[in-house]
């Protein structure tokens, strides 16, 4: 079954730094989104992406953040001076289409553990 | 706007007993709703999906799910647990949004952790 593959699984960095999560999402999917999952709190959405663009985005992702696809088969989500309270589980995800997608359903990938020290 | 409550932060079951994980919802549209699983250390797995075909949704590993719109849950069912069930599941909403609208974006509930015991 196709899968959405998430580098790398734990990353420490320490605060201020910049760090960038890879992801590669499902080869015919056309929408991708990071998610993230502070520990103990829900997962919550940070964006999408569409057609190399930002489709939408949440509160949370604010200045300190950007996402690119940089080939045809990455997804990144950059952190450009991390602060503490970034430390979370991020999830990349991708689906085949955006509205509706429902239908179809989201294909999430394993994750990357960020801590931030 | 769409939001999602799960009852229980922790549901303890013994291995061959049902299980019951509840969920309810709110949405102003139809909604799209989903059970996924997280395994420790390991991503989201969908569980299963409803889509508004058949209210009861059959999904892996046994489980199911009914939706009843009357009482706006989507609670998940099994009827007998397994050691391997352990795990936390999470209810989600999909936000369709209008039409040429948000990317469906998902909403997640905060995640009930099923411990089986043996």
């Amino acid at each position: 079954e196709p899968e959405v593959t998430q580098t790398p699984s734990h990353q420490v960095t320490q605060m201020g730094q910049e760090v960038i999560l890879r992801c590669v999402p499902i080869s015919n999917h056309l929408y991708f989104y990071w998610y993230r999952q502070i520990l103990g709190q829900k997962v919550e959405f940070l964006v999408s992406f569409y057609n190399n663009e930002i489709s939408e985005k949440s509160e949370i992702f604010d200045d300190q953040f950007s996402v690119e696809r940089p080939d045809g088969s990455n997804f990144t989500l950059k952190i450009r001076s991390t602060k503490l309270e970034d430390s979370a589980m991020y999830f990349c995800a991708s689906s085949e289409v955006g509205f509706g997608s429902g239908v179809y359903g989201y294909t999430f990938g394993s994750g990357t553990r960020l801590t931030v020290v | 706007a769409q939001s999602v409550t799960q009852l229980d932060s922790h549901v303890s079951v013994s291995e061959g007993t049902p299980v019951l994980l509840r969920c309810n919802y709110s949405s102003s549209y139809s909604p799209s709703l989903f059970w996924y699983v997280q395994h420790p250390n390991k991503g989201l797995q969908l569980l299963l999906k409803y889509t508004s075909a058949a209210t009861l949704v059959k999904g892996i590993n046994g489980f199911e799910a009914e939706f009843k719109k009357s009482e706006t849950s989507f609670h998940l069912t099994k009827p007998s647990a397994h050691m391997s069930d352990a795990a936390e599941y999470f209810c989600v909403v999909s936000d369709d949004g209008t039409l040429g609208g948000s990317q469906g974006n998902l909403i997640f509930g905060k995640g009930t952790k099923l411990s089986v015991k043996p």
